[in-house]
Order: structure tokens, then sequence, then C-alpha cells
């Protein structure tokens, strides 16, 4: 399983964009990077999946490097309800006995 | 409203007293995993199912077991509560093009 590296914490304020860098150095050729978010008291929910280049939704942007070795979950103009930790991992998807691994996460603070 | 529930939500056990969680889907999720997440840390995968029928272990199986005799239900057992197992519970199914997703949780405490 690939290990994934992330800051620990990041504040920002309302309005601004936040950029979250994981680096995943040994992702395998076949695998997924996956952003969940993580409200106190609730179960992580699904933000954003790449394998390359970028990816957009309503939500966030993925950008990942031709090396694939790192990623960067970009949240535009946040408000304090995306205030949460932030999950990067990295694995295959339908592979039997595939699991998720979860580090540590970002702890994001937004600040008014 | 499709999604991952579980049950209980809370519950109080005293050490060696045993218990039964119940994670129910309706999403016809083949694969579903059970994940304890202990107070400012990441989630920790105990054991998981890759459909009916089948279990395998995660990163920290001991003391729990599990069972999967129904596809849309994992059941995750602790037969003798220790106070080291006080966490949140967490259930997740998985599909192929939409992600894993969770439960809510079940917060237990063994005193």
């Amino acid at each position: 399983l690939a290990k994934t590296t992330q800051p620990i914490s990041m504040d920002s304020y309302e309005g601004q964009e936040v950029n979250i860098t994981c680096s995943h150095n040994n992702i395998a050729t076949n695998d997924y990077i996956t952003w969940y978010q993580q409200f106190p008291s609730q179960g992580p929910r699904f933000i954003i999946q790449g394998y390359k280049t970028k990816v957009t939704n309503e939500v966030a942007s993925l950008f990942i490097p031709a090396d694939r070795k790192s990623s960067t979950l970009s949240l535009p103009r946040v408000s304090l309800s995306d205030t949460a930790v932030y999950y990067c991992l990295v694995g295959g998807f339908l592979e039997a006995g595939n699991m998720l691994t979860f580090g540590g996460g970002t702890r994001l603070m937004v600040k008014p | 409203n499709a999604g991952v529930t579980q049950t209980p939500k809370f519950r109080v056990l005293k050490t060696g007293q045993s218990m039964t969680l119940l994670c129910a889907q309706d999403m016809n999720h083949e694969y579903m995993y059970w994940y304890r997440q202990d107070p400012g840390m990441g989630l920790r995968l105990i054991h998981y199912s890759v459909g009916e029928g089948t279990t395998a272990k995660g990163e920290v199986p001991d003391g729990y077991n599990v069972s999967r005799l129904k596809k849309q239900n994992f059941l995750l057992g602790l037969e003798s509560a220790a106070p080291s197992q006080t966490s949140v519970y967490f259930c997740a199914t998985g599909a192929d093009d939409y992600g894993y997703t969770f439960g809510s949780g079940t917060r237990l405490t063994v005193v």
C-alpha cells in the first residue's frame, strides 16, 4: 500500500483558495488518488478522485503531476463550513483484497 | 435514502462484556469495511469483506471478529471488551466509480 504524507494542519480565511498537498512517492501504476473530508462526529465523505492530470467537480479540484508522486486538493473560496479533516488516500479499486489506508489527515481550520 | 446504517450509535460496555455492531447497506456494494478511529487519529482498518461469505483481516484485527452472511450486512463482534477498544467505529462500503460510503459511526466506551 502506498504511504501518504500530508501537512498535519492548515489555517485559512473565508473566501480564500486552499491547496492541500499530499505526497505518495511509491504510488503503483494501478493506484487511484482519493480525497475524503471528515467533520467531527461523522464518517468521512468522498470529495474527489483522480488518476492523472486534473479532475474538477462541484466541490474541489485535484491536480496530479505527470509522475503522480504527489497530488494537490484545491478548495476554491472556502467557507467556515469547510473546517474539517481532509484525508488523502492512494490505492487500487477493484482488485480483491483492496483496502484503504488512512493517514492522520490534514486538519483545516477556516477563520472568519 | 440509500446509504450505510450503523447500529447502535452509542454503547457503554463493561470490561469483559461482548457485543455486536451491525452495518447495513442498501447500495448493493460488494466491499464492506470496519474501521476504528481513536481521538485525534486517522482511521485504522479492522476487518473487511470483498463479498458475501468472505472476510479478511485488516491492520488491527485482534480482539474482533466479523461475519458477512448476507451481502447487505457486515457484523463486527467484540467477544470480551477491553478499555483499549474504546473508540468510534465506522463501517464503509465500496464500489468502483463512486468512492467509499461511510456510516455515521458507533461510539463505544469500555469501562
